[in-house]
């Protein structure tokens, strides 16, 4: 079973609200990712978890702020965002942090900043 | 030059069809390659990795050219439902992470 759940599907937000994406899976995968992708263009890589310990953060703003509660989850905190930061928020696992290893993707969340 | 780089398209081919589409790469080191497909408004999903020898999987074929570094897939009797963007995708340098092509789009036409 090659399932990532992320939850919510879709989120409508205002600038000021404070929002959480949620993923989560049970494949016993030890690397964790977020990614962002814009209409027509390929996902960009956000941030990597590798057994629970953020390993790359791609220049992210901080108002996304990203944590691993354990190692079959993984969240990602939403603040004081911008109408810009509108896109679909993807969350990937693979075995191990390496690039050899297949990373698997849940359906994603749509956000609309408001 | 762009690490990854593949034909935007749009291709339009009509059903039955053989469609191949090239990407090549500009790190010589890479050592892991990957095509996905995805489905407007959905998730990538994994199609193939791409192996030295080449690999097949039903209709599909990858081949990898290290020489002159690309890599192809190979689409033959194509369907309705192969319509969707296609990405190569291949590791950086640090091997930590994948570059991702800016995809090609397929439609199938009846």
């Amino acid at each position: 079973d090659t399932e990532v759940t992320q939850t919510p599907k879709h989120l409508v937000m205002g600038m000021t609200n404070k929002k959480s994406l949620k993923c989560e899976q049970h494949m016993g995968h030890r690397a964790m990712y977020w990614y962002k992708q814009k209409a027509k263009k390929p996902p960009e890589l956000m941030f990597v978890y590798s057994y629970e310990k953020l390993s790359i953060n791609e220049s992210v703003p901080s108002r996304f702020s990203p944590e691993c509660p354990n190692s079959s989850l993984l969240n990602l905190h939403l603040h004081a965002l911008q109408p810009e930061d509108s896109a679909l928020y993807l969350c990937a696992s693979s075995q191990q942090g390496l690039a050899k290893n297949i990373q698997y993707f849940g359906a994603g969340t749509r956000l609309s900043v408001l | 030059r762009k690490e990854v780089e593949q034909d935007p398209g749009p291709f339009n081919v009509p059903e039955g069809a053989t469609v191949a589409f090239n990407c090549t790469y500009s790190n010589s080191a890479s050592q892991s390659f990957f095509w996905y497909r995805q489905d407007c408004r959905k998730e990538p999903k994994l199609l193939m990795s791409v192996y030295s020898s080449g690999n097949e999987d039903g209709r599909f074929t990858a081949q990898l050219n290290r020489a002159s570094q690309y890599i192809s897939l190979l689409i033959r009797d194509s369907k309705l439902s192969d319509s969707a963007t296609y990405l190569c995708v291949v590791n950086s340098v640090s091997n930590y992470q994948l570059i991702w092509g800016a995809g090609t789009k397929l439609i199938i036409k009846p």
